[in-house]
């Protein structure tokens, strides 16, 4: 089992929908959770991170995170083409530094 | 804040030779990670140093792969000798008493 999970997708929406984006974890001990976006021959850009249950609101981005499940996700209303990247899950383990990435999630936003 | 600057952006080399790859973290920083990015495996941690000290060098796929840190603005990530299948992106990230990282431009790689 990988250590963090995503549906590689491609995930398409259209122009003004909620793109949901899910992440499952298999250290129970993690305690940090973080989005990243990437844009295609660029580098992966911090957007959201979380670190207690329940859902973190930033703009358009809301992070969500059940521990219990081992289940994080992130939620994009009134996407926008420009929302269109690989977006990483990543966990940080249960001690140290490290962070550990899903493999990403291709969203497409169709005008 | 110049971020995260890494060099050279992209590196063509033959096999056998040797590539460095440079990077300079943000200042005041005093995490570093080295990571490499492929279409098959995605991004991968191979390195990363707390205070200028390796921590954790367990994603360092083989020997012929070495990074140092001699100082808190500078880090290395050495490929003697290189393979074709070492052709990736790799990236340096870094940050500070914080888990989240800020990552550089990336150094594409291609070893033919």
């Amino acid at each position: 089992q990988k250590e963090v999970e995503q549906n590689s997708g491609p995930l398409s929406v259209p122009e003004g929908a909620i793109a949901s984006l899910n992440c499952t974890y298999s250290d129970r001990g993690s305690q940090s959770f973080f989005w990243y976006r990437q844009y295609s021959g660029k580098s992966p850009e911090l957007i959201m991170f979380i670190y207690s249950n329940g859902d973190k609101e930033d703009g358009r981005f809301t992070a969500q995170l059940n521990k219990a499940s081992q289940y994080v996700s992130l939620l994009i209303r009134d996407s926008q083409p420009s929302d269109s990247a690989t977006y990483l899950c990543a966990v940080r383990e249960t001690s140290g530094s490290r962070l550990t990435f899903g493999e990403g999630t291709q969203l497409t936003v169709n005008p | 804040d110049a971020g995260v600057i890494q060099s050279p952006r992209h590196e063509v080399t033959e096999m056998g030779q040797e590539v460095t790859l440079r990077c300079k973290p943000i200042s005041g920083h005093n995490s570093l990670f080295w990571y490499r990015q492929t279409m098959m495996r995605g991004l991968e941690l191979l390195i990363y140093f707390n205070n200028n000290v390796p921590i954790d060098d367990s994603g360092m796929p083989e020997d012929r792969f070495s990074a140092k840190m001699p100082n808190a603005s500078f880090s290395t990530l050495k490929i003697q000798p290189s393979e074709p299948r070492d052709s990736a992106v790799y990236f340096c990230a870094s940050s500070r008493d914080r888990p989240e990282a800020f990552f550089g431009q990336g150094t594409r790689l291609t070893v033919v």
